[in-house]
């Protein structure tokens, strides 16, 4: 079955520029998280979309960071103005089914992004 | 200090050694641990989940947590050249918190053949 994708897989940009990655979750799954992965760096969580909740945005870093998700499945995070310590890859999972309480996450494959 | 610390490696093991991974945390309120598996270029993907304490065993996979000294374990036995990949713990505190996991920054392992 499809898992998560996402869309570009990499994308090069200069300083200053702004840049929207793009995240389709597994069909059905209601939570949406964005993380964001540097180089010998774990993930690091951005921001998290529970169904029709207001989303939880407490991982963003700045305010050139922002991000939507239109109907409840495809969800799209913005960076304005970018930097170079914006370059990571940014990944994007999804989830459904809970485990004792605990929402197992699927993984999409990642954009690597690179600001010059 | 980070809430989570992994030791990044690399790790380099022949086929068929035993590999033990591991991962301490200073957040007393952390119920469930995670083992994800990366592969280059790839998502994170879930390899083990345990709740609280003790043991859990999958093929040649074992979790181990102790939350009394802050420490969670996986061990691989008779590992493979498969097994290349990076090893991320992760944990959070509980149903309130779920959404949000905390990673450690990941292990690299290489099983050479």
């Amino acid at each position: 079955g499809a898992g998560v994708s996402q869309s570009p897989s990499n994308k090069v940009t200069e300083k200053g520029k702004d840049v929207e990655l793009r995240c389709d979750p597994i069909s059905g799954h209601t939570a949406l998280y964005w993380y964001r992965q540097s180089l010998g760096q774990g993930l690091e969580f951005l921001i998290y979309f529970q169904g029709n909740s207001a989303p939880d945005k407490s991982g963003l870093p700045s305010d050139r960071f922002s991000a939507e998700r239109t109907g409840g499945s495809v969800s799209t995070l913005t960076i304005q103005r970018t930097q170079q310590e914006d370059s990571a890859v940014y990944l994007c999972a999804s989830s459904l089914a809970r485990i004792s309480g605990q929402e197992t996450q699927y993984f999409g494959p990642g954009t690597r992004l690179l600001v010059l | 200090q980070k809430e989570v610390e992994q030791d990044p490696g690399p790790l380099s093991v022949p086929e068929g050694a035993i590999v033990s991974l591991n991962c301490t945390y200073s957040n007393s309120a952390f119920q469930y641990f995670m083992w994800y598996r990366q592969y280059s270029r790839k998502g994170p993907e879930l390899l083990m989940y345990t709740y609280s304490s003790g043991n859990k065993e999958d093929g040649r996979f074992t979790a181990q947590v102790d939350k009394s000294s802050k420490y969670i374990s996986l061990f691989i036995r008779d590992s493979q050249p498969s097994d290349s990949a990076t090893y991320l713990c992760a944990m959070s505190a509980g149903p309130g918190s779920a959404r949000q996991l905390t990673f450690g920054s990941g292990t690299q392992l290489t099983v050479l053949p």
